[in-house]
């Protein structure tokens, strides 16, 4: 059973506009989520997070919104580079320490 | 501030050995978690250590256990291996205030033949 979940395994963005990955969960229990960057033949990178008590955060080129009512996510990029080409995981915190991922989405920004 | 290691980075083995596989924490890190990542499951929780007790486990096989020494270190062992074994087996430490961030290793592939 898929708790978090990825419907895109793929996203191609033109430099210079905006990404835009997506989420969904369905345990109504999760309270914080948080989005990583993975790059080949290295571990996740944590990039961004949200506690359920908000619905948006931002760090940078980089925001979160988060939707309870519709158990839905999303990680915006503005403006897209070119290092930004890399695998986004979604992840939900279930307890202390226990992250549950997405399968995530492959993001190629071409120039 | 040195990152998270995890030694070694790869590993081939065969069906039936059994392996263990080592993580140092970002110094300070108390609490270690180990994920696998394969194509088709994604990443997906292990177990979690703090303080050298197993704090939280996730849904694999007994086969798969862990231990925490006192210096934060960890090792994860899967003993019996089964080719379906064959991931990135990525370890995360965190200061364990609750929500904060986890750092991962590069992580360890593991290949079994």
């Amino acid at each position: 059973d898929q708790q978090v979940k990825q419907n895109s395994p793929s996203l191609s963005v033109q430099e210079g506009r905006i990404s835009i990955l997506n989420c969904d969960y369905t345990n109504s229990m999760f309270d914080y989520f948080l989005w990583y960057k993975k790059y080949p033949a290295e571990g996740p990178t944590f990039l961004i997070s949200i506690s359920s008590i908000k619905d948006k955060n931002e760090d940078g080129r980089f925001t979160v919104f988060l939707n309870k009512s519709a158990k839905h996510l999303s990680l915006h990029i503005v403006p897209s580079q070119p290092g930004d080409s890399a695998v986004y995981f979604c992840a939900a915190l279930q307890g202390a320490q226990k992250l549950v991922f997405g399968q995530g989405t492959r993001l190629t920004i071409n120039p | 501030k040195a990152g998270v290691t995890q030694t070694p980075r790869y590993l081939i083995k065969t069906r039936g050995q059994q392996v263990t596989l080592s993580c140092s924490p970002i110094s300070g890190h108390r609490s270690v978690s180990w994920y696998q990542q394969t194509p088709g499951q994604g990443l997906q929780f292990l177990f979690e250590y703090f303080s050298e007790t197993q704090r939280n486990k996730g849904n694999f096989p007994g086969r798969f256990s862990g231990r925490q020494f006192s210096n934060s270190r960890s090792e994860m062992n899967v003993s019996t291996l089964e080719l379906g074994d064959s991931a990135l087996y990525l370890c995360a430490s965190s200061s364990d205030a609750t929500y904060n961030e986890q750092f991962f290793g590069p992580g360890t592939r593991l290949t079994v033949l």
